[in-house]
């Protein structure tokens, strides 16, 4: 078993849908969990990161981690078409310095069609 | 969060080549930034951690002659492919971790060995 699963997607929705990305986890050590969003020949942008089990809300996204489950969710609303990328959940037991083992999902693909 | 700039965005070179890659930190000393290699639909993997003065500390299966890492200051890190061979063509990234901070991304480096 990988240490983080993610559906590659593709996933395409209308504009204005509620986009759901999900990614399990085997490492129970992992206490630190971001999503990035990349660009098609970009570097990843961060979005959002939570520490532990819980929500966190961001105007258009919210993140949830169910550390019980080893799930970690990100939700999009009011999909736009510039949502269109791919997103990528990362996770790492350490923060900042001593977070060079810092484990990615595949990444999901989305496309949000006008 | 942490502005990373990454130089040269693409490279194409022959077979034998060795190519440096830059990474700055534009607005943070970073005693410590790391180099992740992405290959086409998969994870970002860590490569190795950059220490500033220090030598970089190197994943389990990336050959540290070949890939050599130099942080010489607390705002540059560069990484040279040495002798590159066409599957060393990948997708190289660095990112910096500011203090408590989640990693954050320079815009990647495309490197293409014919």
């Amino acid at each position: 078993q990988k240490e983080v699963e993610q559906d590659p997607g593709p996933l395409s929705v209308p504009e204005g849908a509620i986009v759901s990305l999900n990614c399990t986890y085997s490492n129970s050590a992992f206490q630190y969990f971001m999503w990035y969003r990349q660009y098609s020949r970009k570097g990843p942008e961060l979005l959002m990161y939570t520490y532990s089990s819980g929500n966190k809300e961001d105007g258009r996204f919210t993140a949830q981690v169910d550390k019980s489950s080893k799930y970690i969710s990100l939700f999009i609303r009011d999909s736009q078409p510039s949502d269109s990328a791919t997103y990528l959940c990362a996770m790492s037991a350490g923060y900042g310095g001593s977070q060079g083992n810092l484990i990615f999902g595949k990444g999901t693909k989305l496309s949000v069609k006008p | 969060g942490a502005v990373v700039s990454q130089h040269p965005s693409r490279v194409i070179c022959k077979s034998g080549t060795s190519v440096k890659i830059e990474c700055r930190s534009l607005d943070f000393q970073a005693t410590t930034m790391f180099w992740y290699r992405q290959f086409p639909k998969k994870s970002l993997m860590l490569m190795a951690t950059s220490n500033e003065g220090s030598k970089a500390t190197y994943e389990q299966g990336v050959e540290k002659d070949k890939f050599l890492i130099n942080h010489a200051s607390l705002t540059l890190s560069t990484l040279t492919v040495t002798s590159a061979h066409p599957e060393d063509s990948s997708f190289y990234i660095c990112s910096v971790g500011p203090g408590n901070q989640p990693q954050h991304f320079g815009d990647g480096t495309r490197l293409s060995i014919l």
